[in-house]
């Protein structure tokens, strides 16, 4: 069964360096997503993207973060100046149509030193 | 009223018992429900979709409640590797996913 894969698997990084999270979603599926989870707290929505745009994004998502897919298979996630907070478990996502069932990536571990 | 609320547990079973999850929701225009499960440090994966009609998938019941915004999980007869923590997933309007908190289940030999 295909499946979303993510790298790299943990990340340590220094407060306001830049990190960049890579995905790659399933083959065929047109929607893709970042969530985020901090410890101990529920799965939160960050973006959406489709058709090479922004389709959504929380409140979460502000100029520090950006999302690119830069060739036909990769999906990035850019932190800018990470903060502190900022450290959490990142999750790829990708579904074939909107509002059908979402597959995720296994998550980048981020941790904000 | 949270976007998505669920029993906060933690519930503690023996195997073979029944438990039941409760989860509500305040967006009336949702449009698709879902049941996952989340083991400890992992992604989570989708367990079940939620019809209208309810639906099974072998020892797991789905029920929706339009009316009353309400979505339910039931797993018969559990098995020590039901021990995960369950979530409740609505999609909105806007096709985007809101998760409830999560409820940990943990089954006891």
């Amino acid at each position: 069964e295909p499946e979303v894969t993510q790298t790299p698997s943990h990340q340590v990084t220094q407060m306001g360096q830049e990190v960049i999270l890579r995905c790659v979603p399933i083959s065929n599926h047109l929607y893709f997503y970042w969530y985020r989870q901090i410890l101990g707290q529920k799965v939160e929505f960050l973006v959406s993207f489709y058709n090479n745009e922004i389709s959504e994004k929380s409140e979460i998502f502000d100029d520090q973060f950006s999302v690119e897919r830069p060739d036909g298979s990769n999906f990035t996630l850019k932190i800018r100046s990470t903060k502190l907070e900022d450290s959490a478990m990142y999750f790829c996502a990708s579904s074939e149509a909107q509002g059908t069932s979402v597959g995720f990536g296994p998550g980048t571990r981020l941790l904000v030193l | 009223r949270k976007e998505v609320e669920q029993d906060p547990g933690p519930f503690n079973v023996p195997e073979g018992a029944t438990v039941a999850f409760n989860c509500t929701y305040s967006n009336s225009a949702s449009q698709s429900f879902f049941w996952y499960r989340q083991d400890c440090r992992k992604e989570p994966k989708l367990l079940m979709s939620v019809y209208s009609s309810g639906n099974e998938d072998g020892r797991f019941t789905a029920q929706l409640n339009r009316a009353s915004q309400y979505i339910s999980l039931l797993i018969r007869d559990s098995k020590l590797s039901d021990s995960a923590t369950y979530l409740c997933v609505v999609v909105g309007s806007n096709y985007k996913l809101t998760f409830g908190k999560g409820t940990l289940l943990t089954v006891n030999p």
